[in-house]
């Protein structure tokens, strides 16, 4: 079956580092990928979207690349700041007829002043 | 803010029992989908409708219904309720369907007791 996986449960890094999370998919390969962010209790939001023929997409501190021979995306925060502190979630399209988004379980970015 | 408004932010119950979930979408937004977040599952795909029509169905119970209104705005249904039924209920809208962004509604906190 179709999965997404994001092999960090949760990640600290320092103020100002950058921050690298990453996101794999098996049995599948989309035609594109998005990132959100959530906060504790609170609804995701959308961040970017990446489709199969970009390989990378920037906005403002953050960068996605989407590498489709390693089925791998990687999803940087630069210059990172406490207030970036929140799960990411990644999420791809599942094919079929059921056009669903299939979420990742998110890793936890925690960045320390 | 998003622009998705669920009602209501909580919602305790007992077991066996019926509760509606409603959500207004985005203006504009067409699609309408129904997750489900607990701490064990992560988030994951109900049901989507658009314009008024159920598009997808992912693993939605059979205790669980929605439906789509005219003006757009959609309602959960869940009913026999168990305690595993408790967790976030979130809603999110889009343009289209497929290959858009989603915006989230802020929730509704569901506790079966």
């Amino acid at each position: 079956s179709q999965k997404i996986e994001q092999n960090s449960e949760a990640l600290n890094i320092q103020e100002g580092k950058t921050a690298t999370l990453t996101c794999n998919y098996t049995n599948y390969s989309p035609a594109y990928l998005q990132w959100y962010r959530q906060d504790p209790g609170r609804g995701p939001v959308f961040l970017l979207l990446i489709r199969e023929n970009e390989k990378e997409k920037r906005k403002e501190r953050l960068k996605v690349t989407f590498d489709t021979t390693l089925k791998q995306s990687l999803f940087h925060i630069t210059a990172s700041q406490p207030a970036d502190s929140a799960t990411y979630l990644c999420a791809f399209l599942s094919s079929g007829s059921a056009r669903q988004l299939t979420f990742g379980s998110g890793t936890q970015l925690t960045v320390l002043p | 803010d998003s622009g998705v408004t669920q009602t209501p932010k909580h919602l305790i119950t007992a077991t066996g029992q019926r509760v509606t979930l409603r959500c207004s979408p985005r203006s504009g937004d067409l699609s309408v989908y129904w997750y489900q977040q607990s701490l064990d599952q992560g988030l994951q795909f109900l049901i989507q409708y658009y314009n008024g029509e159920e598009r997808a169905k992912g693993n939605i119970l059979e205790r669980f219904s929605a439906q789509q209104f005219p003006d757009l705005h959609s309602e959960l249904n869940l009913s026999s309720l168990e305690l595993g039924d408790s967790a976030l209920y979130f809603c999110a809208s889009s343009q289209g369907q497929g290959i858009y962004e989603q915006y989230f509604g802020p929730g509704t906190r569901l506790t079966v007791t």
